[in-house]
Parts: C-alpha cells; structure tokens; sequence
C-alpha cells in the first residue's frame, strides 16, 4: 500500500537553529500539506501546496517557515530559526485530487526545541 | 470564526460494546466532515466522511451521522475491539481553502478487554 513517508522520526535542535523537515509524498498525488500538533493538543494546519505553490497557509506559519517541493518526490518544510514554541509533531500528508475527503498523513516527525 | 469541537475527552468502553464519539461544529456553512483515528505516535488515518447532503453514511463496523440543524455529528462504533483504542478526530474540509483540515480536539477512546 503507498504511504507518505517522512524524515527524520525525531529531531532535536538548539533553539535558533534551521530544520528542515523531508516529505516524500504518495506519487500520483497532487496535493500536499504539512500539519503541526503540540503534544496532547489538535493537529493543526499549517499550509497547502499544490503546482508548486502555497495555496493556503494559516496563521502559525509566519516567515520562519517555508515549504518547497525541489524535486519530483520531495516536499519539505523549512523552519529558519527554531523556537521553543515550535516543538511539536510535524506531519506531512498529501492528496490526489482536492476536496476528496482521504488525505494520507505520514507518521511524522518530532521536533523538539531545547 | 474556526471550531470544531468534541464532547468528551475520554470515552472508556468495554469490549464488544457500541460507542459513539460526538463532535460539534460551529459554521452552518461547513458541508463536508471527515472523522480520523490517531494511534499512539502515528500520523491519522482517514475512518469516513459524510457531506452535507447525507444524514448517515455506514463503513465497516462505523457510522457516522450528521444534524446539520443542531451543528453535530457523530462516529459510533459497533463491537468496538481493543484494536479501536485511538484518539478520534472530526474534522471539517474546506475543500475551497486549499483542502485544509480543521481538526476538533479529540477524544481518547479506551477499550477494557
């Protein structure tokens, strides 16, 4: 069965330090997001990308953060300078086609600020 | 504003026995609803969903059921096993915002063998 893959599990990392969190997505799908989710809390939406471009983002994603997509497979997740705050379960999920309800999520990948 | 909500944190059932998890949603306008099942320190995994234009839409052993007049909907789950021992989610699709996920809080559904 495919699945979202997602790189590294876990991470820690000085606080002020870059992150970059890797995503591969399912091949054929189209569109692809990235969600947070701080311990014993909701998840999250972070943003939306979709033909190489962001096409919805929330409010926690301010210019610390940036999604790219270098390549045929991979999407990532960039957070310039890490904070505290920014400790949480990140998770990558795509879609084939918008609105149709199965988006697949990867395990995630925890991030751990000290 | 955003806000979808559940009822209880904690749902604590015995094997076998039915449950049934609640949701609230605040939008009227909100028209497509999906329910997610989180195990321990996994990412979470599509249960069903049901549009606006239904009422009930039955899966294997779930239900979900939706009132749009009172903003509610549910999951309920026959002969609910220990392998149901998840966090559940409802979460509202707005597929004209990018496809964005908006997540409710979620409830821990524990299953006493």
């Amino acid at each position: 069965e495919p699945e979202v893959t997602q790189t590294p599990s876990h991470q820690v990392t000085q606080m002020g330090q870059e992150v970059i969190l890797r995503c591969v997505p399912i091949s054929n799908h189209l569109y692809f997001y990235w969600y947070r989710q701080i311990l014993g809390q909701k998840v999250e939406f972070l943003v939306s990308f979709y033909n190489n471009e962001i096409s919805e983002k929330s409010e926690i994603f301010d210019d610390q953060f940036s999604v790219e997509r270098p390549d045929g497979s991979n999407f990532t997740l960039k957070i310039r300078s890490t904070k505290l705050e920014d400790s949480a379960m990140y998770f990558c999920a795509s879609i084939r086609a918008e609105g149709t309800g199965e988006l697949f999520f990867g395990e995630g990948s925890r991030l751990t600020v000290l | 504003g955003e806000s979808v909500g559940l009822h209880l944190p904690t749902l604590s059932v015995q094997e076998g026995d039915n449950s049934i998890i609640n949701c609230a949603y605040s939008n009227s306008a909100s028209d497509y609803f999906i329910w997610y099942k989180q195990e321990s320190g996994k990412g979470p995994q599509f249960i069903i969903d049901i549009r606006s234009n239904m009422d009930k839409r039955q899966g294997q052993r779930v239900t979900v059921l939706l009132n749009k007049t009172v903003k509610h909907l549910s999951l309920q789950i026959a002969a609910t096993q220990p392998g149901d021992s998840a966090v559940y989610f409802c979460a509202e699709n707005r597929y004209n915002q990018g496809g964005k996920l908006i997540f409710g809080q979620g409830t821990e559904l524990s299953v006493k063998p």
